[in-house]
């Protein structure tokens, strides 16, 4: 079946570096992909949608700035977390629609990838 | 989106039937009620979908009575490896909205031996 895949799983990274999330779809394209981030013990809370060959949709209260989501092809979306914070720790999770209408129904979620700001 | 509301944690043994109720009473006529689970450290499966009466898959069932106002999902004779957080999510078919879910808090399934 059709798989999302993410890397790296974790990452550490130095407080004011950056860090990017990679998002593939394995064996479907996908023109929408979506990314999410957890806290633990919170739910998902959807962070923006990245569509292949233009910007990214952030919802309100994300800063673009920070979470700079790149869709350049339509297998690959990543996410880049500038001059990262401690508070910017979080498990960070991208999905994307099926590949078809008759499957469109189901969306696959990638394994997440944990970072931790130090 | 419909607001959804789950209980936020219950408990269950090897074996038995789990029964998890979601509410969402502003559930729109072209709305369908979706469950994934979650794992510790891993993204949402999903479980099952249905639009009204009963739906079965080979892991679960779900009800929606006739008002739509509230569903539930079944879990039969569950296992320790079943220990997950479990979310409703109601909206319009994904095909026509792209694939944009919004989740509530979960309802988190703790299977004891």
């Amino acid at each position: 079946g059709a798989v999302v895949s993410q890397h790296p799983s974790w990452v550490i990274c130095k407080s004011g570096t950056s860090v990017k999330i990679e998002c593939r779809s394995l064996d479907f394209q996908a023109t929408t992909m979506f990314w999410y981030r957890q806290f633990p013990k919170q739910s998902l809370m959807l962070m923006a949608t990245s569509n292949e060959g233009s910007k990214a949709t952030y919802e309100q209260g994300v800063e673009k700035d920070k979470f700079l989501i790149n869709h350049a092809s339509l297998t690959l979306s990543t996410l880049t977390v500038t001059s990262a914070h401690p508070e910017d720790s979080s498990f960070y999770i991208c999905s994307a629609r099926g590949p078809t209408k008759s499957s469109g129904n189901t969306i696959y979620f990638g394994e997440g990838s944990w970072l931790t700001v130090v | 989106l419909a607001k959804t509301t789950q209980p936020i944690s219950m408990d269950s043994y090897e074996g038995q039937e789990v029964n998890i109720t979601c509410s969402h009473n502003n559930i729109a006529t072209n709305d369908y009620i979706t469950w994934y689970q979650q794992f510790p450290s891993q993204g949402p499966r999903f479980i099952i979908q249905g639009y009204k009466t009963k739906v079965t898959n080979e892991v679960a069932s779900l009800f929606i009575p006739a008002d739509r106002k509230s569903s539930t999902l079944s879990l039969p004779r569950v296992s320790l490896s079943d220990t997950a957080v479990y979310y409703c999510l109601v909206g319009v078919p994904i095909y026509n909205q792209g694939g944009k879910l919004i989740f509530g808090q979960g309802t988190e399934l703790s299977v004891k031996p």
